[in-house]
Protein backbone atom coordinates (compact mmCIF):
# COMPACT_ATOMS: atom_id res chain seq x y z
CA UNK A 1 0.00 0.00 0.00
CA UNK A 2 1.21 3.25 -0.78
CA UNK A 3 2.38 5.77 1.75
CA UNK A 4 3.52 9.25 2.49
CA UNK A 5 4.47 9.53 6.33
CA UNK A 6 4.75 12.68 7.96
CA UNK A 7 7.49 12.91 10.88
CA UNK A 8 5.26 14.54 13.22
CA UNK A 9 1.29 15.24 13.71
CA UNK A 10 1.17 17.98 16.37
CA UNK A 11 3.83 20.57 17.54
CA UNK A 12 4.26 23.54 19.27
CA UNK A 13 7.01 25.91 18.65
CA UNK A 14 8.23 29.39 19.50
CA UNK A 15 7.99 32.48 18.00
CA UNK A 16 11.57 32.49 16.54
CA UNK A 17 12.45 28.88 16.58
CA UNK A 18 13.38 26.75 13.38
CA UNK A 19 11.35 24.11 12.60
CA UNK A 20 11.78 21.16 10.31
CA UNK A 21 9.04 18.95 9.19
CA UNK A 22 10.21 16.07 7.38
CA UNK A 23 7.97 14.18 4.75
CA UNK A 24 9.22 10.63 3.73
CA UNK A 25 7.05 8.66 0.56
CA UNK A 26 7.75 4.74 -0.57
CA UNK A 27 6.18 4.84 -3.84
CA UNK A 28 9.45 6.26 -5.51
CA UNK A 29 7.86 8.99 -6.52
CA UNK A 30 9.45 11.75 -8.52
CA UNK A 31 7.41 14.72 -7.30
CA UNK A 32 7.31 15.75 -3.95
CA UNK A 33 4.64 18.93 -2.39
CA UNK A 34 4.11 20.82 0.93
CA UNK A 35 1.07 22.77 0.90
CA UNK A 36 -0.50 24.59 3.86
CA UNK A 37 -4.33 24.80 4.64
CA UNK A 38 -5.98 27.04 6.55
CA UNK A 39 -9.78 27.30 7.45
CA UNK A 40 -11.40 29.19 4.67
CA UNK A 41 -8.58 28.65 2.20
CA UNK A 42 -8.20 25.67 1.09
CA UNK A 43 -4.57 24.51 -0.12
CA UNK A 44 -2.05 26.56 -0.79
CA UNK A 45 1.19 25.54 -2.20
CA UNK A 46 4.50 26.20 -0.53
CA UNK A 47 7.50 24.43 -2.43
CA UNK A 48 7.62 21.87 -4.51
CA UNK A 49 10.54 19.29 -6.19
CA UNK A 50 10.17 17.24 -9.03
CA UNK A 51 13.44 15.93 -8.85
CA UNK A 52 16.10 15.32 -5.82
CA UNK A 53 18.05 18.31 -4.89
CA UNK A 54 15.31 20.58 -7.37
CA UNK A 55 12.84 22.83 -5.91
CA UNK A 56 10.39 25.60 -7.17
CA UNK A 57 8.34 27.61 -5.57
CA UNK A 58 4.56 27.41 -4.99
CA UNK A 59 1.99 30.41 -4.09
CA UNK A 60 3.40 31.21 -1.00
CA UNK A 61 7.23 30.24 -0.32
CA UNK A 62 7.59 33.59 1.86
CA UNK A 63 9.24 31.95 4.88
CA UNK A 64 10.18 29.33 4.24
CA UNK A 65 12.78 26.39 2.67
CA UNK A 66 12.55 22.95 1.64
CA UNK A 67 15.63 20.57 1.28
CA UNK A 68 15.44 17.08 -1.05
CA UNK A 69 18.45 15.27 -0.56
CA UNK A 70 17.23 11.85 -1.29
CA UNK A 71 14.40 10.94 -3.45
CA UNK A 72 11.95 9.82 -0.91
CA UNK A 73 12.18 12.93 1.52
CA UNK A 74 11.38 16.21 1.38
CA UNK A 75 11.56 18.62 4.32
CA UNK A 76 9.90 21.92 4.84
CA UNK A 77 12.11 24.24 6.91
CA UNK A 78 10.86 27.42 8.83
CA UNK A 79 13.60 29.92 9.86
CA UNK A 80 12.25 31.46 12.08
CA UNK A 81 8.75 30.64 12.96
CA UNK A 82 6.10 32.53 13.58
CA UNK A 83 2.48 33.13 14.97
CA UNK A 84 1.32 33.38 11.27
CA UNK A 85 2.83 29.87 10.21
CA UNK A 86 0.47 28.29 12.63
CA UNK A 87 -1.26 25.79 10.08
CA UNK A 88 -1.86 22.49 8.81
CA UNK A 89 0.90 21.29 6.63
CA UNK A 90 0.21 18.58 4.22
CA UNK A 91 2.96 17.03 1.99
CA UNK A 92 2.22 14.95 -1.17
CA UNK A 93 4.11 12.84 -3.88
CA UNK A 94 3.05 11.72 -7.55
CA UNK A 95 5.17 11.01 -10.30
CA UNK A 96 3.41 11.13 -13.69
CA UNK A 97 2.54 7.65 -13.93
CA UNK A 98 0.99 7.56 -10.32
CA UNK A 99 -2.05 5.98 -9.49
CA UNK A 100 -4.98 4.21 -11.43
CA UNK A 101 -4.19 4.26 -14.77
CA UNK A 102 -1.77 6.65 -15.23
CA UNK A 103 -3.41 9.77 -13.81
CA UNK A 104 -0.56 11.16 -11.54
CA UNK A 105 -2.63 11.12 -8.75
CA UNK A 106 -1.07 13.07 -5.48
CA UNK A 107 -0.71 10.60 -2.50
CA UNK A 108 -1.19 13.09 0.60
CA UNK A 109 0.39 12.34 4.24
CA UNK A 110 -1.78 12.46 7.09
CA UNK A 111 -1.04 16.46 7.67
CA UNK A 112 0.99 18.32 10.87
CA UNK A 113 -0.60 20.67 12.70
CA UNK A 114 1.92 23.20 14.02
CA UNK A 115 1.25 25.91 16.55
CA UNK A 116 3.53 28.82 16.71
CA UNK A 117 3.22 30.38 19.96
CA UNK B 1 -1.86 28.05 -14.42
CA UNK B 2 -5.44 27.65 -14.60
CA UNK B 3 -7.81 28.86 -12.08
CA UNK B 4 -10.50 27.20 -10.69
CA UNK B 5 -13.81 28.65 -9.05
CA UNK B 6 -16.53 26.24 -7.13
CA UNK B 7 -19.04 26.84 -5.03
CA UNK B 8 -18.33 27.36 -1.67
CA UNK B 9 -20.70 24.95 -0.37
CA UNK B 10 -23.41 22.78 -0.99
CA UNK B 11 -26.47 20.66 1.04
CA UNK B 12 -28.19 17.43 -0.14
CA UNK B 13 -30.15 14.70 1.59
CA UNK B 14 -28.96 11.06 1.63
CA UNK B 15 -29.73 9.30 -1.41
CA UNK B 16 -29.84 12.19 -4.10
CA UNK B 17 -27.33 12.79 -6.64
CA UNK B 18 -25.01 15.59 -5.98
CA UNK B 19 -23.27 17.76 -8.97
CA UNK B 20 -20.69 20.10 -8.31
CA UNK B 21 -19.59 22.71 -11.13
CA UNK B 22 -16.08 23.84 -11.23
CA UNK B 23 -15.05 26.43 -13.69
CA UNK B 24 -11.26 26.83 -15.52
CA UNK B 25 -11.41 29.28 -18.18
CA UNK B 26 -8.32 29.29 -18.79
CA UNK B 27 -7.40 25.73 -19.18
CA UNK B 28 -4.57 25.42 -21.40
CA UNK B 29 -4.39 22.16 -23.85
CA UNK B 30 -2.47 19.62 -21.84
CA UNK B 31 -4.66 20.36 -18.78
CA UNK B 32 -6.12 17.14 -17.03
CA UNK B 33 -8.83 17.79 -14.62
CA UNK B 34 -8.45 16.29 -11.16
CA UNK B 35 -11.06 15.90 -8.63
CA UNK B 36 -9.87 15.25 -4.62
CA UNK B 37 -12.11 14.83 -1.63
CA UNK B 38 -10.84 15.67 1.95
CA UNK B 39 -12.34 14.62 5.33
CA UNK B 40 -11.68 16.35 8.17
CA UNK B 41 -8.04 15.79 9.75
CA UNK B 42 -7.02 14.06 6.66
CA UNK B 43 -5.31 14.66 3.70
CA UNK B 44 -7.36 14.83 0.18
CA UNK B 45 -7.55 11.70 -1.93
CA UNK B 46 -8.03 11.11 -5.63
CA UNK B 47 -11.75 11.03 -6.84
CA UNK B 48 -11.16 11.07 -10.58
CA UNK B 49 -10.20 12.79 -13.46
CA UNK B 50 -10.69 13.29 -17.01
CA UNK B 51 -9.76 15.10 -20.00
CA UNK B 52 -12.54 15.85 -22.29
CA UNK B 53 -16.70 14.34 -21.89
CA UNK B 54 -17.40 11.89 -19.61
CA UNK B 55 -15.36 9.39 -17.54
CA UNK B 56 -17.28 7.60 -14.77
CA UNK B 57 -15.49 5.06 -12.38
CA UNK B 58 -16.94 3.17 -8.72
CA UNK B 59 -17.34 6.32 -6.96
CA UNK B 60 -18.64 9.11 -9.31
CA UNK B 61 -18.71 10.78 -12.70
CA UNK B 62 -16.79 13.77 -14.58
CA UNK B 63 -18.62 15.62 -17.10
CA UNK B 64 -16.67 17.62 -19.30
CA UNK B 65 -18.12 19.77 -22.44
CA UNK B 66 -16.51 20.35 -25.36
CA UNK B 67 -14.95 23.50 -24.73
CA UNK B 68 -13.46 22.52 -21.69
CA UNK B 69 -13.96 25.74 -19.08
CA UNK B 70 -16.15 23.73 -16.37
CA UNK B 71 -16.67 20.54 -15.27
CA UNK B 72 -19.18 18.55 -13.54
CA UNK B 73 -18.29 15.89 -10.69
CA UNK B 74 -21.46 13.72 -10.02
CA UNK B 75 -21.97 11.64 -7.08
CA UNK B 76 -24.91 9.26 -7.18
CA UNK B 77 -26.71 8.69 -4.40
CA UNK B 78 -24.55 10.08 -1.85
CA UNK B 79 -24.70 8.96 2.04
CA UNK B 80 -23.94 10.69 5.22
CA UNK B 81 -19.98 9.40 4.83
CA UNK B 82 -19.65 11.78 1.39
CA UNK B 83 -19.63 15.03 3.65
CA UNK B 84 -16.28 16.15 2.69
CA UNK B 85 -14.43 19.06 1.18
CA UNK B 86 -14.28 18.55 -2.91
CA UNK B 87 -11.61 20.23 -4.49
CA UNK B 88 -10.89 20.23 -8.37
CA UNK B 89 -7.48 20.70 -9.81
CA UNK B 90 -6.25 21.82 -13.22
CA UNK B 91 -2.80 20.94 -14.63
CA UNK B 92 -0.87 17.80 -13.85
CA UNK B 93 0.23 14.94 -15.30
CA UNK B 94 1.18 15.73 -19.23
CA UNK B 95 1.80 19.78 -18.03
CA UNK B 96 2.91 21.75 -15.23
CA UNK B 97 3.65 20.05 -11.87
CA UNK B 98 2.65 23.00 -9.88
CA UNK B 99 -1.03 21.66 -8.82
CA UNK B 100 -3.04 24.44 -6.95
CA UNK B 101 -6.15 23.70 -4.99
CA UNK B 102 -8.29 26.18 -4.60
CA UNK B 103 -11.10 26.37 -1.60
CA UNK B 104 -12.80 23.85 -2.64
CA UNK B 105 -16.75 22.98 -1.93
CA UNK B 106 -17.60 21.82 1.17
CA UNK B 107 -20.61 19.37 0.78
CA UNK B 108 -22.96 18.49 3.79
CA UNK B 109 -25.24 15.81 3.43
CA UNK B 110 -28.40 15.54 5.59
CA UNK B 111 -30.50 12.38 7.12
Amino acid sequence: DVKVTQSSRYLVKRTGEKVFLECVQDMDHENMFWYRQDPGLGLRLIYFSYDVKMKEKGDIPEGYSVSREKKERFSLILESASTNQTSMYLCASSSLTSGRDGTGELFFGEGSRLTVL
Amino acid sequence: LAKTTQPISMDSYEGQEVNITCSHNNIATNDYITWYQQFPSQGPRFIIQGYKTKVTNEVASLFIPADRKSSTLSLPRVSLSDTAVYYCLVGGTLSSYKLIFGSGTRLLVRP
